[in-house]
């Protein structure tokens, strides 16, 4: 299994700003992606992040507001852009290991203000 | 478009006392269904995978299963760090890895 870090595990934010989360996974994946978890729900994906290329997103979610970097193999950034209240949420990293299983980060616990 | 609907939402139970936790799936063909385990404030833990219908797996007192619109979690006399959040998920052909996600069930073991 793969060990994923993600910095910060939490931080609370003005609107209108912008946070970048960090997932630095302990071994080189082929896939990276970015959940969403809102309050009492489910996980839902924002996106694939590619490795070298554009990050691949799902319906609702666009580059603008979640810009995605993967400059290698064990290392994504996912940015939360023009915050507002309704972006407070959980937003977990994942990384896809050999049998298609997927581990998941800790979470960053955001608060916008 | 892939579902996943998990049973109950939120189920007590008293330590010792066994029960069943389901996930019905609707998907274009299986490629993986996956147990997680959540606890408050952390990312999900993963379980098990499980590839096709009669296919089962075991972890302490957990045992999935599998069939070809559903999948159980057994849980046998379960103690109170059982207590979490499972989660279902599943992945179909051709979806580069994307999982989907069910709501998960609230597990909670008293003494």
């Amino acid at each position: 299994s793969a060990v994923i870090s993600q910095k910060p595990s939490r931080d609370i934010c003005q609107r209108g700003t912008s946070l970048t989360i960090q997932c630095q996974v302990d071994s080189q994946v082929t896939m990276m992606f970015w959940y969403r978890q809102q309050p009492g729900q489910s996980l839902t994906l924002i996106a694939t992040a590619n490795q070298g290329s554009e990050a691949t997103y799902e319906s609702g979610f666009v580059i603008d507001k979640f810009p995605i970097s993967r400059p290698n193999l064990t290392f994504s950034t996912l940015t939360v852009s023009n915050m507002s209240p309704e972006d407070s949420s959980i937003y977990l990293c994942s990384a896809r290991g050999e049998k298609y299983e997927a581990f998941f980060g800790q979470g960053t616990r955001l608060t916008v203000v | 478009e892939d579902q996943v609907t998990q049973s109950p939402e939120a189920l007590r139970l008293q330590e010792g006392e066994s029960s069943s936790l389901n996930c019905s799936y609707t998907v274009s063909g299986l490629r993986g269904l996956f147990w997680y385990r959540q606890d408050p404030g952390k990312g999900p833990e993963f379980l098990f995978t499980l590839y096709s219908a009669g296919e089962e797996k075991e972890k302490e007192r957990l045992k999935a299963t599998l069939t070809k619109k559903e999948s159980f979690l057994h849980i046998t006399a379960p103690k109170p760090e059982d207590s979490a959040t499972y989660l279902c998920a599943v992945q179909a052909p051709g979806t580069a890895s994307k999982l989907t996600f069910g709501t998960g069930t609230r597990l909670q073991v008293t003494l």
